[in-house]
């Protein structure tokens, strides 16, 4: 069974760094993409990116690039989303998911329970 | 980007009900769109990949229509678990954007 395992909650101050993990189990974990989602809260979804666990290549949503990185550590079948100066504008919820070609057609189909990260100023 | 816009908003519907929700791309994104399922407190769920391509567990009481800009998300016979808040993506090129979704209240 595939299963994605993220942190449950980070809390930080603004201006410090941060990394978050989604740790993939039940598949070849450098079959799938894996792609991260951000949840302000009470608002919708965001695309934030995607990485290739087999290469480590990494798409960016436009809104993200240059704040974000992704990552991949395929000896812990782990992604990683890193802050390096955390703000209070990133207080969310993130989930990462398989990213999955489905005939030539994209689409996340598992996903992790995502993990809440919390800044305060 | 490709934005997307989703009507209504929120509707509210009874057990039973036969329940449908829009979904419009800014572009002809031909039928790469997949719709998603959020319950409260939980991370989403893919429904319907492909705008009308059944997820595998996903009841047959889910269907999706449409192609180019506009799509369709229809539940028949809305149950309990199906108050919700549904997410249409576009797939056609990165970045893989969402639109801002549907809620289904219970009435």
């Amino acid at each position: 069974e595939v299963q994605l395992v993220q942190p449950g909650t980070e809390v930080k101050k603004s201006g410090e760094s941060l990394r978050i993990s989604c740790e993939g189990s039940g598949y070849d974990f450098t079959k799938y993409w894996i792609t991260w989602v951000r949840q302000v809260p009470g608002k919708g979804l965001e695309w934030m990116g995607r990485v290739n666990p087999a290469t480590s290549y990494v798409n960016y949503g436009p809104s993200f690039q240059g704040h974000v990185t992704i990552s991949t550590d395929t000896s812990m079948s782990t992604v990683y989303l890193q802050w390096s100066s955390l703000t209070a504008s990133d207080t969310a919820m993130y989930y990462c998911a398989t990213h999955r070609d489905y005939g030539g057609h994209d689409a996340f189909d598992f996903w992790g329970q995502g993990t809440v990260v919390t800044v305060s100023s | 980007d490709i934005p997307m816009a989703q009507s209504p908003s929120s509707l509210s519907a009874s057990v039973g009900d036969r329940v449908t929700m829009t979904c419009r791309a800014s572009q002809n994104i031909i039928n790469f769109l997949s719709w998603y399922q959020q319950r409260p407190g939980k991370a989403p769920r893919l429904l319907i990949y492909a705008a009308s391509s059944l997820q595998g567990g996903v009841p047959s009481r889910f269907s999706g229509s449409g192609s180019g800009t506009d799509f369709t998300l229809t539940i028949d016979s809305l149950q309990p678990e199906d108050f919700a808040t549904y997410y249409c993506q576009q797939s056609y090129t990165a970045p893989f954007t969402f639109g801002p979704g549907t809620k289904v209240l219970i009435k």
